[in-house]
Formats: structure tokens, C-alpha cells, sequence
């Protein structure tokens, strides 16, 4: 079954770091960008990060750059998004999603991971 | 930064109703536009891209048009599962943006 699945969700203490993980199965991972969208509660979507199916090419939303990384192990069909110094405002819903070759729209979304800046 | 702008922010509608979806961006995108649908709970889908194409598995009542910086997306006959959240995306000098969305309700 051609599917993403988020992980690494949770609370955290403004400053602090989080790790999530993407899994992706079903289909050739190492053909396609991904991206990470999130969702903060109530409000709409937001991009934060895309990576290049090599993983040569990253970019990033300016409100993240600095403060995240984005990397991608091809071998183990794993997506992550390294967040440091995160702030209430980044408080949302992350979802890891499939980019279509030219334009990227993202064609394959995982469930989500919820995380949570609050003291 | 390309901005789109989503409108109306909530459409209230029976089923079988017609629905149209407006989405405007501040500059041109030519025809590199997407719409998605959202229900509560879930993650978004993928309807159109390339602002006329349906997706795989989307119905035909579902149809994008538009070119430069006006699209559309419009429902035939609103069925009860289309009552959702619409968003437009759009990607240039390799970033996302994406529409503050349209609410479609059951009125």
C-alpha cells in the first residue's frame, strides 16, 4: 500500500528540540521531493520545508529557516524534520506529504503528527 | 512571495447545489495551481493540478479552471461528503503558499 506515516509528535518546552520522522512505503521513495506542511489548530495550511529526492536540495518558509532541518535517508524510505528552538507559535499539526515531479503539489499526505510548544 | 487569496471564506449551501471556489494570486502563476479538499480530522487530498486536472479518483462533478492570477474550482451538485475546506496551492522560487481556504457548509 502506497502510504507516509509521521511519527515523533509531542510536547516540548518552548526552546526546546523535536525530531520527526516520516516512513514512506509503497512506492519509490527516492524518486520524489517531499515536503512537510503543518496545520496550527483552527487554521489553515502552512509549508515549512521541501527536500529534492537526492536530498541535495533543500529549502525552507522563512519563519523556520535556522531553526529546522530537513533530510531524507533513501535507504530506509525515512523523511525527517529536526526542530530546535521551537516557539509556541509552532505549534501545529506536521504532515510529510509527496511532491509531484514538476510542481510539487503534494499528491500523497501522511495522518499527521501533532506537536505542542507549551511550558 | 506570491500570496493567494481564497474567497468567499465560508459558503453556505444545500446538497445538489452548484459550488464555486475562488482562489486569486498577487502575481501570475501561469497554470501551476492546485486545489485540495480538507475534512475535519483529516489530512488534506489532492483534487486538481495544474488548475484543470483531476486527480486520480476524483469524480467529474469536481472541474478547476483558470489561468494567470484568477482560478476556479467548481462542484457540479454538492454531494454530502463535500462539505469540507477547500484550499488553493501554488509553487514558485521553491516555496509552497497556500490559500487561506473556503468552508463549504451544509446550510
Amino acid at each position: 500500500e502506497v502510504q507516509l506515516l509521521e511519527s515523533g509528535g509531542g510536547l516540548v518546552q518552548p526552546g526546546g528540540s523535536l525530531r520527526l520522522s516520516c516512513a514512506a512505503s509503497g512506492f519509490t521513495f527516492s524518486s520524489y521531493a517531499m515536503n512537510w506542511v503543518r496545520q496550527a489548530p483552527g487554521k489553515g495550511l502552512e509549508w515549512v520545508s521541501s527536500i529534492s529526492g537526492s536530498g541535495l536540495s533543500t529549502y525552507y518558509a522563512d519563519s523556520v529557516k535556522g531553526r529546522f532541518t530537513i533530510s531524507r535517508d533513501n535507504s530506509k524510505n525515512t523523511l525527517s524534520l529536526q526542530m530546535n528552538s521551537l516557539r509556541a507559535e509552532d505549534t501545529a499539526v506536521y504532515y510529510c506529504a509527496r511532491a509531484t515531479s514538476l510542481h510539487w503539489y503534494c499528491d500523497l499526505w501522511g495522518r499527521g503528527t501533532l506537536v505542542t510548544v507549551s511550558s | 512571495e506570491i500570496v493567494l487569496t481564497q474567497s468567499p471564506a465560508t459558503l453556505s449551501l444545500s446538497p445538489g447545489e452548484r459550488a464555486t471556489l475562488s482562489c486569486r494570486a498577487s502575481q501570475s502563476v501561469s497554470s501551476y495551481l492546485a486545489w485540495y479538499q480538507q475534512k475535519p480530522g483529516q489530512a488534506p487530498r489532492l483534487l486538481i493540478y495544474d488548475a484543470s486536472n483531476r486527480a486520480t479518483g476524483i469524480p467529474p462533478r469536481f472541474s478547476g479552471s483558470g489561468s494567470g492570477t484568477d482560478f476556479t474550482l467548481t462542484i457540479s451538485s454538492l454531494e454530502p461528503e463535500d462539505f469540507a475546506v477547500y484550499y488553493c496551492q501554488q509553487r514558485s522560487n521553491w516555496r509552497l503558499t497556500f490559500g487561506g481556504g473556503t468552508k463549504v457548509e451544509i446550510k
